[in-house]
This record gives structure tokens, C-alpha cells and sequence, in this order.
């Protein structure tokens, strides 16, 4: 069936280092991708989207890339802060599915002083 | 302004019993989707109600019910509780029914089926 799905379920990365998210989905009509931050006994926090008619997006410190050929999402955070250790969702929403989103498992990363 | 908002924050039940979870949305969002997020894995999509009517369903059985206001808050009911109920449930808001808007959980309810 379809899913939204992570390649690792863990990162480890020293404090001040970029850290790499990725995420995979089959759904080839998602024209819509967003990732959460996810801390321990909270809702997911949202971080940043992106649309199919787009390949890069920037935030702060927040990097997406969004490769459809391979159906292939990243997030790419800059100079790694202790704060930013969460477990990491991608999740996907397709034209006409409402505001229905597929998530993956996540990704918890941990950042090392 | 006040995040989106649910209650009871915990809450332990029985199996066989009935539970009513509510959630409260941003101030103008008019949609409010339900997520059961059971330990260890994502969100999986329970309900989608915008502008007080349903707009998607889940794989989820029909012991799980749902209902928003006018004020646009909103209830989730899950009848004869089972133990693989507990999880953590969810709500989103958002002010687009149509998917192409940011979507904003709450804190969650943790229940749990004893």
C-alpha cells in the first residue's frame, strides 16, 4: 500500500554538526510534504513544508529537499543543537485526501555535547 | 494566542468502556483532524472535520466516532474500549479543509485501556 517511510529510526550527531533526515514515499500523487518535530510527551511541532511544484525550501537553520523523481524527502538541519534532539517525522498529503496526512515511523535524533 | 488545546491530558479506562476526547482548535481554524499515535510509531489519520462535516475517514472501526461544533471544536467517541486502544490521540487544526494549509496538533490525550 502506500506509505510515507524513513530510512534510519536513529542519528547521532555531535552538537554544531548538520544532521540529515531522510524519508522515502511511494505515493506518487503527494504533492504536499511537511516535517514535524516530535519531543517526548508532546504533539508533533511543525517545522516546515513543501509543495511538488518545488525542490528546495529554506527556514531557519531548516533545509527540505524534495527529490520526485526517486520520491525522496530530506531535511537538513544546520549547526546541531542539543534542542533540536526529537524524533523526527515526513508526512505527506495527496491532492484530494483532505487534510488527511500519512506519516512514516520517524527518526529520533540525538545530539551529543 | 492559545495553541490548539485538548482534554484530559490523561485518562485510564477499561476495556468495554466509552471515552470522549476534545480538542479545541486555533482561534479561525475551522478544521480539525483526529491522529491515534500508538508508542514507537507516526500518527495514523482517524477523522478530518471541516466547517462542522466530515471530510475523510480512516482505517479505523466504526466504534470510533466523531462530531465538531460550531464553534469548531471538536469530540472524538470511542465505544467498547480494547486494550489496543491506548495510545496517544491527537488533534490538528488547520484553517484549509483542503490539505494545502499547515496543520497544527495539540498536545494529545494519553489514554490508556486497562
Amino acid at each position: 500500500g502506500e506509505s510515507v517511510g524513513l530510512h534510519l529510526p536513529t542519528l547521532s550527531v555531535q552538537e554544531g554538526d548538520n544532521s540529515i533526515i531522510n524519508c522515502a514515499y511511494s505515493n506518487s500523487a503527494s504533492d504536499y510534504f511537511i516535517w514535524y518535530k516530535q519531543e517526548s510527551g508532546k504533539g508533533p511541532q511543525f517545522i516546515i513544508d513543501i509543495r511538488s511544484n518545488m525542490d528546495k525550501r529554506q527556514g531557519q537553520r531548516v533545509t527540505v529537499l524534495l527529490n520526485k523523481t526517486v520520491k525522496h524527502l530530506s531535511l537538513q538541519i544546520a549547526a546541531t543543537q542539543p534542542g533540536d534532539s526529537a524524533v523526527y517525522f515526513c508526512a505527506e498529503n495527496s491532492r484530494g485526501g483532505g487534510n488527511k496526512l500519512t506519516f512514516g515511523t520517524g527518526t529520533q535524533l540525538k545530539v551529543e555535547l | 494566542d492559545a495553541g490548539v488545546t485538548q482534554s484530559p491530558t490523561h485518562l485510564i479506562k477499561t476495556r468495554g468502556q466509552h471515552v470522549t476526547l476534545r480538542c479545541s482548535p486555533i482561534s479561525g481554524h475551522k478544521s480539525v483532524s483526529w491522529y491515534q499515535q500508538v508508542l514507537g510509531q507516526g500518527p495514523q489519520f482517524i477523522f478530518q472535520y471541516y466547517e462542522k462535516e466530515e471530510r475523510g475517514r480512516g482505517n479505523f472501526p466504526d466504534r470510533f466516532s466523531a462530531r465538531q461544533f460550531p464553534n469548531y471544536s471538536s469530540e472524538l467517541n470511542v465505544n467498547a474500549l480494547l486494550l489496543g486502544d491506548s495510545a496517544l490521540y491527537l488533534c490538528a487544526s488547520s484553517h484549509s479543509g483542503t490539505g494545502l494549509g499547515e496543520q497544527y496538533f495539540g498536545p494529545g490525550t494519553r489514554l490508556t485501556v486497562t
